[in-house]
């Protein structure tokens, strides 16, 4: 059971819109920076967001997030095949002392 | 173009150790904190480790502090991940990625992982 809940699967047609949930506590989220990853099937994770809603040069703005309170939310547009993969979020948790991953959220782009 | 390289993955039995490397090309290794993050099979992401530029900060997970160590050695631009008394559950993907930043006034990784490499695969088997 992670301390940050991300729901486990979200699916959406190509070309739509889809948005991942990440919610935490003030001990995290609530006081931290937020970042975003994705997994494709047998690849090491990529930075999609950094610093709660910027995103590293080459990330297409098809990627975007916001951060309120203790949840942090990403959005995808557009939506492609090549988009199906696992995203995660991640932040500092400063009553644990852990760097916090979210459990993953399985995207399917039917 | 940033690389990051881990090697010294294997199988190892129960109670054994295991020392990871990771080798880093293509940017200024000395300015950038360095992580260790793992992935058990089918599961998903769980942070390590995080060691600050000079080794001033070294920070651990709660699964692993007491047993493992990471070092770092800027001359020849490598982090290491040493790994005692494994367990079944330490069995995974162990990638060595970069922190884009460091919060020195908290003392706490931003976990801005931006670079990563391809991971190298631990077994823990008797």
């Amino acid at each position: 059971q992670s301390v940050l809940t991300q729901p486990p699967s979200v699916s959406a047609a190509p070309g739509q819109k889809v948005t991942i949930s990440c919610s935490g506590s003030s001990s995290n989220i609530g006081n931290n920076y937020v970042s975003w990853y994705q997994q494709l099937p047998g690849t090491a994770p990529k930075l999609l967001i950094f610093d709660n809603d910027k995103r590293p040069s080459g990330i297409p703005d098809r990627f975007s997030a916001s951060k309120s309170g203790t949840s942090a939310t990403l959005g995808i547009t557009g939506l492609q095949t090549g988009d199906e993969a696992d995203y995660y979020c991640a932040t500092w948790d400063g009553s644990l002392s852990n760097v916090l991953f979210g459990g993953g959220t399985k995207l399917t782009v039917l | 173009e940033v690389q990051l390289v881990e090697s010294g993955g294997g199988q190892v039995k129960p109670g054994g150790s295991l020392r990871l490397s990771c080798a880093a090309s293509g940017f200024d290794f000395t300015s950038y904190s360095m992580n260790w993050v793992r992935q058990a099979p089918g599961k998903g992401l769980e942070w390590v480790s995080s060691i600050t530029t000079g080794s001033t900060y070294i920070q651990y997970g709660d699964a692993v502090k007491g047993r493992f160590t990471t070092s770092r050695d800027n001359a020849k631009n490598a982090v290491y991940l040493q790994m005692n008394s494994l367990r079944a559950e330490d069995a995974a993907v162990y990638y060595c990625a970069r922190d884009r930043s460091y919060n020195f006034l908290r003392g706490s990784p931003m976990a801005w992982f931006d670079s990563w490499g391809q991971g190298t695969l631990v077994t823990v088997s008797s």
